[in-house]
Formats: C-alpha cells, sequence, structure tokens
C-alpha cells in the first residue's frame, strides 16, 4: 500500500540558511500534519493543513511557514536556522471524516543545521 | 505538565516475556487513544487504536483503556527481538495528535 513520502530524507544546512521540506499524502488523504523530534524526545506537533487550509496550528516557530497544494502535497519551509532546529521532521497524512482519523506517519526528514 | 505521560524507560526484557507499557492522561475530553511503534531513524507506525473503556487484542498485542482514571496500557505477549523499539502513547480529541514521551523496549533474544 502507499506511504506518505517525505523528501529530502537527509538534509544538512548550515546556520541562517533556509531548508524547505515536501510531504506527499496517502492517496485520498486530505490532511497534512507536520511534527518535529529532536532526540530522544516525542513528535511535536508544528502545524495542520486540511483541504489546502492550515487547520490547526502548534508550536511553529514565526521563522517556518508552511502550506498544501492542490494535489494535497504540502511543504514546510524553514528559514534563518538555527542549530537547535536540527531534529527529525515527520509529516503525517489521514482522511478526515474518517472516524477515527488515524495518523499514517511518512520516514521523516533528517535536518542537521551545522 | 504534558497532557499525556509516559515513563521513558528504557524497559529491557528477556524474549517471551510480557511487556507492560502505560500512560496516564490530564484531559478527560480525549476521545482516541493510540498506541505507535517507532524503530530508530524512522517515522512511527501506528499499531493499535481504541475509544472506549476496556481491551481491545490484535495478535500478540493487547490495548486497554481505563477511562475513569485516565489510564491506558499496551501489553506485548511472547515478546521478540523484533519489538525492540520506541512505543509511543498518543491521544486525540481533536484530530492533534498529544503523543507520550515514549518507552524504548528491548527484547533480549
Amino acid at each position: 500500500a502507499a506511504g506518505v513520502i517525505q523528501s529530502p530524507r537527509h538534509l544538512i544546512k548550515e546556520k541562517r540558511e533556509t531548508a524547505t521540506l515536501k510531504c506527499y499524502p496517502i492517496p485520498r488523504h486530505d490532511t497534512v500534519y507536520w511534527y518535529q523530534q529532536g532526540p530522544g524526545q516525542d513528535p511535536q506537533f508544528l502545524i495542520s493543513f486540511y483541504e489546502k487550509m492550515q487547520s490547526d496550528k502548534g508550536s511553529i516557530p514565526d521563522r517556518f511557514s508552511a502550506q498544501q497544494f492542490s494535489d494535497y502535497h504540502s511543504e514546510l519551509n524553514m528559514s534563518s536556522l538555527e542549530l537547535g532546529d536540527s531534529a527529525l521532521y515527520f509529516c503525517a497524512s489521514s482522511a478526515r471524516g474518517v472516524s477515527p482519523e488515524t495518523q499514517y506517519f511518512g520516514p521523516g526528514t533528517r535536518l542537521l543545521v551545522l | 505538565q504534558k497532557e499525556v505521560e509516559q515513563d521513558p524507560g528504557p524497559l529491557s526484557v528477556p524474549e517471551g516475556a510480557i511487556v507492560s507499557l502505560n500512560c496516564t492522561y490530564s484531559n478527560s475530553a480525549f476521545q482516541y487513544f493510540m498506541w505507535y511503534r517507532q524503530y530508530s531513524r524512522k517515522g512511527p507506525e501506528l499499531l493499535m487504536y481504541t475509544y472506549s473503556s476496556g481491551n481491545k487484542e490484535d495478535g500478540r498485542f493487547t490495548a486497554q483503556v481505563d477511562k475513569s482514571s485516565k489510564y491506558i496500557s499496551l501489553f506485548i505477549r511472547d515478546s521478540q527481538p523484533s519489538d525492540s523499539a520506541t512505543y509511543l502513547c498518543a491521544i486525540t480529541n481533536d484530530y492533534k495528535l498529544s503523543f507520550g514521551a515514549g518507552t524504548t523496549v528491548t527484547v533480549r533474544a
């Protein structure tokens, strides 16, 4: 079965640079979530989109922005990168209206900021 | 205080033992209770979900929810080395998952 696709899988950036992470949800899933997971920590919710509109916002820094496109894929844009942004970034997708609405996670993008 | 509390362990058991994992939560409005398994450097994988008090079995895995105590558990019977992973409880009410810290489990062959 098709899963959530994330690209790139690994990314190395320097401080103050920008990064763009991409997420392709499972086909027919209309909701995308972004999470950040630091070493030894649980995933922290950043932001979510439903039908291309932002549906919820968590602990996403102002330096980050995201959007969902007409084909339901999503991009997380990160600017003025800091060392503390080094983490695993997961995207999850779900089908709204399906009860319960279970989220399926992608393999993650490992970001290293030097 | 986090919405979901989970003992991070680590937990080490011999092969064949029963693994017992649990979480507590604070918001009684939570409706759905899930367990995810995460292997090192991989994304969380949904194991089981339940929405009512009681037990739910799926093979070697049993999820248990006690809404009156705000307590959820996952039991793994006949544990295998391949069960070695981090197990995260997750609770949701309005589409946003609240995760526990995750318990790292090692099953020794």
